[in-house]
């Protein structure tokens, strides 16, 4: 029973336009939401979060959007980058921040066409 | 300042075999994470530490997996004997524990064979 899901497993865009990945979750007891990114051979490494009790957070180009009656979150790159290429995981926690158990989706590979 | 380390990268090994991956934390981090990565899924969380302390080891395989972090600083996880579903990669991650996020070594590649 997969309590995060990101339901498109690959994403291609242009450079220069926008990346839409979407999230969503099944526990409502949720509390705070994380995206990594993963390269290749390498750790995941954190991007943006947003905790339950805003609905959106934005971070240079990206920008993370949180609707807690649908369950669903979205992460936003504006402009894409080739460099943004990669495996995106969403994630959540119980508590407040980041230092709780994460629960990963699947991840979405997302690549940037020049 | 050094990140998350983790040994060796890779490491292939015939079925029934023991195999030990060794984690070392950013400095200061008391929190310590091991997670297994399957091909094509998310992390799963094995085992949190705070310092030495073992706090949520319920998803830990405990017939065949065991870990250690006795001086509170680096970790090791151990699988006796390994088993060919053993495959995969594990992620050791680290946080200061005060809501910060987590952040992950480059993870140990195992093959069982």
């Amino acid at each position: 029973d997969q309590q995060v899901k990101q339901n498109s497993p690959s994403l291609s865009v242009q450079e220069g336009r926008i990346s839409i990945l979407n999230c969503d979750y099944t526990n409502s007891m949720f509390d705070y939401f994380l995206w990594y990114k993963k390269y290749p051979a390498e750790g995941p490494t954190f991007l943006i979060s947003i905790s339950s009790i805003k609905d959106k957070n934005e971070d240079g180009r990206f920008t993370v959007f949180l609707n807690k009656s649908a369950k669903h979150l979205s992460l936003h790159i504006v402009p894409s980058q080739p460099g943004d290429s990669a495996v995106y995981f969403c994630a959540a926690s119980f508590g407040q921040g980041g230092s709780e158990k994460l629960v990963f989706g699947k991840g979405t590979k997302l690549t940037v066409n020049p | 300042e050094a990140g998350v380390v983790q040994s060796p990268r890779y490491k292939i090994i015939e079925k029934k075999q023991p195999v030990a991956f060794w984690c070392n934390p950013i400095s200061g981090h008391n929190t310590l994470y091991w997670y297994l990565q399957n091909l094509g899924q998310g992390p799963e969380l094995l085992i949190r530490y705070e310092n030495e302390e073992a706090v949520d080891d319920s998803q830990l395989p405990k017939d065949r997996f065991s870990a250690e972090r006795l001086k509170g600083v680096d970790s090791t996880l151990k699988i006796q004997p390994a088993e060919l579903g053993d495959s995969a990669v594990y992620l050791c991650a680290s946080t200061n524990g005060q809501g910060d996020e987590q952040f992950f070594g480059p993870g140990t590649r195992l093959t069982v064979l």
